[in-house]
């Protein structure tokens, strides 16, 4: 069974810096999907940022940027240039899709309390 | 173009009792899927339904039931509720299984049992 942990239940940060989520995750598939969704306080769930394991270049969006370390089952978030808005619950979900055996399920880490202090 | 909706956004029942939460995917999604996010839990999968039949389940009893109708709105059913059942139940979409494509989740329906 497909396992997601992220190690940081809290973090905080000053606006304008950067900062980086981790996570981990277990599979023994080797094509899948990692994402990241955020979950602000008004909790409406929003995919920020999403990989295909079967590419090597890491996914960039705006200000957000993945480190995809497949080898060592990685899937870091990159802040950069933090803006108040960021502030709220991040989770990094994996997928395996019918196409690779899977059960289209997203497997959800327990999140990351993110804070974006003025 | 309208989100993933869900009604009603808060729910309180009390135990034994039966709750009927509903979903309205994005025009066009066939696609929906349940989850459960209780406090300490994180989230949780519950059901997927496609084309109006159930596709997958995760590891809930079956007092969790639910239902995808012609038109792919969903509905959720949970049958005699118990006090472990307070969580944010939230609802997603998606436009074609098995290709790569998003979830779009809606708002999420508070249920409280008491």
């Amino acid at each position: 069974a497909q396992t997601v942990t992220q190690s940081q239940p809290e973090m905080s940060v000053q606006e304008a810096e950067t900062v980086t989520l981790s996570c981990t995750y277990d599979t023994s598939e080797n094509n899948y999907y990692l994402f990241w969704y955020k979950q602000p306080p008004s909790r409406q769930m929003i995919l920020v940022i999403r990989q295909e394991a079967y590419k090597q270049q890491n996914a960039t969006e705006n200000r957000f940027s993945v480190n995809f370390q497949k080898a060592a089952k990685s899937f870091s978030l990159k802040i950069s240039d933090s803006q108040l808005g960021d502030t709220a619950m991040y989770f990094c979900a994996f997928i395996l899709p019918l196409t690779q055996g899977g059960s289209e399920k997203l497997v959800f880490g327990k999140g990351t309390k993110l804070t974006v202090n003025p | 173009e309208a989100g993933v909706t869900q009604s009603p956004t808060h729910l309180i029942k009390t135990r034994g009792q039966q709750a009927t939460l509903r979903c309205s995917p994005i025009s066009g999604h066939t696609s929906v899927y349940w989850y459960q996010q209780a406090l300490g839990l994180g989230l949780q999968f519950l059901l997927w339904y496609d084309e109006g039949e159930e596709r997958n389940r995760g590891n809930f009893p079956p007092r969790f039931s639910g239902r995808q109708f012609p038109n792919y709105s969903s509905e959720l059913n949970v049958n005699a509720l118990e006090l472990e059942d307070s969580a944010l139940y939230l609802c997603a979409s998606r436009f074609h299984p098995g290709s790569y494509n998003e979830q779009f989740f809606g708002p999420g329906t508070r249920l409280t049992v008491l």
